[in-house]
This record gives structure tokens, C-alpha cells and sequence, in this order.
């Protein structure tokens, strides 16, 4: 167990549609990341928060979007779902601070679209 | 950019023989470089990371690595394979402090040949 819990496990739902994943980091870890996990594209960087601002972005579609609250938890929307956003997508926390950080993932949420 | 090559999708190995599993980076600055493992159904677990220092390193249920910068190489190894090495495996780069986004390979398949 990584500490790093996600939220649901599990999501269907159909095109065209909008959902949201949750992450809760480990605690005490301030830098929180997304990832996708597809066939097609592998593992991709999505984006990176720290302490509630963005500080990376990779291949993110603008149909997505993330943010980083206060109490450090973060959430993923996706919107006007797509058949090809079907994917396990991952978040990892790290403590964030300088130096090397160790990125801890999370289970993942594998969200399928129909 | 960042970039990593993983050479086999695929390798099916005896149960005690040697495990090799490659892995090819480019990077225009001084990488880290991180092999992790996913068993089916689960998140991303790391097998072993370099940062500074010793090339040649150690990490958890037998695996070793070793960065050769010449050949921008990090290779991984297991002297015996064990029938619950099967899983799949994952070399990763990042630039480290800064900018601290995990850039994946395509994996590997790893199969243990009782």
C-alpha cells in the first residue's frame, strides 16, 4: 500500500459525458501527479500540482482539467468523454520538496468509456 | 526532451535463469532513471531508482541496474528469475528536481517459464 488512495476504482459511462477522479496523496506530500495509461499512448505525464498550483503539464487535452485544494486532495474532470479516453489513469504524490522526491502511485482509476 | 527506449515488448525467461530487461534514455541533462513494475490489476510499484552516485544499483526482490552514461543505457537484471517476477516492467527518466515528470517507456511484458 503506497498511501496514495484514488477514487472510484472503477467508472463506466458513455460518450459525450463528464466525470470526475479523486486523489488524496500521502500524507505530508505536497506535489501530486496524473497520469494515463492506455493502450495506444502507454504511460503518459498528464499534469502536476504543488501546494495547490500547477507547476507541469504534459500531453493534456483541454477537454481535461485538474486541481490541487487545499487540504492537498486532487481531482481530475474529464469531459465530453471521447471512446478513446478509456484508460487507467494514475495519480502519484511526492514530498516535493529539493532534491530527489519519489514519486508513490496510487491504484488507479480505470475509467472505460462506452 | 526526454525519451526512453525499452527493446522487447515481450520476454519470456526459464524460472532461474538470468533476467535481462533493457532499457535505452536520451536526455539533455543529467538524468534520473527509475524501473518500476506493475502487477495485473495494480499500480506502479518502483524496483529501483538512480540519481547521483554509484552506477551500479540495488533494489528490491533481487533487481539491479547499472547507468552507463555511454551507452545511455539502464539495464535491469536478476540473476534468477522467480515465477513471481511475471509482471510487467517500466523504465522511466525524469529531469529530476524542477521538473520532475516521469517520461515512461512502452514496457515489458516479463514471462517466467516454469
Amino acid at each position: 500500500d503506497s498511501g496514495v488512495t484514488q477514487t472510484p476504482k472503477h467508472l463506466i459511462t458513455a460518450t459525450g459525458q463528464r466525470v470526475t477522479l479523486r486523489c488524496s496523496p500521502r500524507s505530508g506530500d505536497l506535489s501530486v501527479y496524473w497520469y494515463q495509461q492506455s493502450l495506444d499512448q502507454g504511460l503518459q505525464f498528464l499534469i502536476q500540482y504543488y501546494n495547490g498550483e500547477e507547476r507541469a503539464k504534459g500531453n493534456i487535452l483541454e477537454r481535461f482539467s485538474a486541481q490541487q485544494f487545499p487540504d492537498l486532495h486532487s481531482e481530475l474532470n474529464l469531459s465530453s468523454l471521447e471512446l478513446g479516453d478509456s484508460a487507467l489513469y494514475f495519480c502519484a504524490s511526492s514530498a516535493g520538496g529539493e532534491g530527489y522526491n519519489e514519486q508513490f502511485f496510487g491504484p488507479g482509476t480505470r475509467l472505460t468509456v462506452l | 526532451a526526454q525519451s526512453v527506449t525499452q527493446l522487447g515488448s515481450h520476454v519470456s525467461v526459464s524460472e532461474g535463469a538470468l533476467v535481462l530487461l533493457r532499457c535505452n534514455y536520451s536526455s539533455s541533462v543529467p538524468p534520473y532513471l527509475f524501473w518500476y513494475v506493475q502487477y495485473p490489476n495494480q499500480g506502479l510499484q518502483l524496483l529501483l531508482k538512480y540519481t547521483t552516485g554509484a552506477t551500479l544499483v540495488k533494489g528490491i526482490n533481487g533487481f539491479e541496474a547499472e547507468f552507463k552514461k555511454s551507452e545511455t543505457s539502464f539495464h535491469l537484471t536478476k540473476p534468477s528469475a522467480h515465477m513471481s517476477d511475471a509482471a510487467e516492467y517500466f523504465c522511466a527518466v525524469s529531469e529530476g528536481f524542477g521538473n520532475e515528470k516521469l517520461t515512461f517507456g512502452t514496457g515489458t511484458r516479463l514471462t517466467i517459464i516454469p
